[in-house]
């Protein structure tokens, strides 16, 4: 089983529409949970980082589910600019402190 | 502020030649990170330092990879012999790595613009 699994899409939405990502996570030690998004032929940049409590950032909204082992990315009113892939991202403490990369969810965003 | 500066941005090689790429990490910034992205195997940690220290190369496919941080504001990557399975786009990333207790937000990593291998 992947340490990060989500699922690839694509997505393809119109604008204006709201579309949720799921992703979920097997380390259950995993403490810091991430959204990155990566544009074609770009790096990978921080989206938002995300907290147990749920936290949002403008039409973004990003929740865990510790139990679950489950986090989700909701875009609400998504534009053209959204189009993107976005990557699931999961770090745990220790001596190799390093970031686990889901492999991807495509989005497009259509006129 | 400039961010993680890598170069070449692009690099096209024949199979057998020696491959080497460079990182310049974020001033300040005292982790530092290697991945390789493919669409098959998507994006893979293949090394990480911590001031300047390799702390956990389990990543590197096999001996014919190399990584070294010879200071705090430079490292490289190099293959050598270069095959065609190594194509890909490397990324460097780096981080500020806070103290043990400190907030998770510092083990942010910023990429670099990534070389784009192609070994033909």
């Amino acid at each position: 089983r992947k340490e990060v699994e989500q699922d690839p899409g694509p997505f393809n939405v119109p604008e204006g529409a709201t579309v949720a990502f799921n992703c979920t996570y097997s380390n259950s030690a995993s403490q810091s949970f991430f959204w990155y998004r990566q544009d074609c032929r770009k790096e990978p940049k921080l989206l938002m980082s995300v907290y147990s409590s749920g936290n949002e950032d403008g039409r973004f909204t990003a929740q865990l589910n510790r139990a679950s082992q489950y986090i989700s990315l909701l875009i609400r009113d998504s534009k053209l600019s959204d189009s993107a892939t976005y990557l699931c991202v999961v770090n745990r403490l220790g001596s190799a402190r390093q970031l686990t990369f889901g492999s991807g969810t495509q989005l497009t965003v259509l006129p | 502020d400039a961010g993680v500066i890598q170069s070449p941005r692009h690099e096209v090689t024949e199979m057998g030649q020696e491959v080497t790429l460079r990182c310049k990490p974020i001033s300040g910034h005292n982790s530092l990170f290697w991945y390789r992205q493919t669409m098959m195997r998507g994006l893979e940690l293949l090394i990480y330092f911590n001031n300047n220290v390799p702390i956990d190369d389990s990543g590197m496919p096999e001996d014919r990879f190399s990584a070294k941080m010879p200071n705090a504001s430079f490292s490289t990557l190099k293959i050598q012999p270069s095959e065609p399975r190594d194509s890909a786009v490397y990324f460097c990333a780096s981080s500020f790595r806070g103290l043990a207790g400190t907030l998770a937000s510092t083990d942010t990593q910023y990429f670099g613009p990534g070389t784009r291998l192609t070994v033909l």
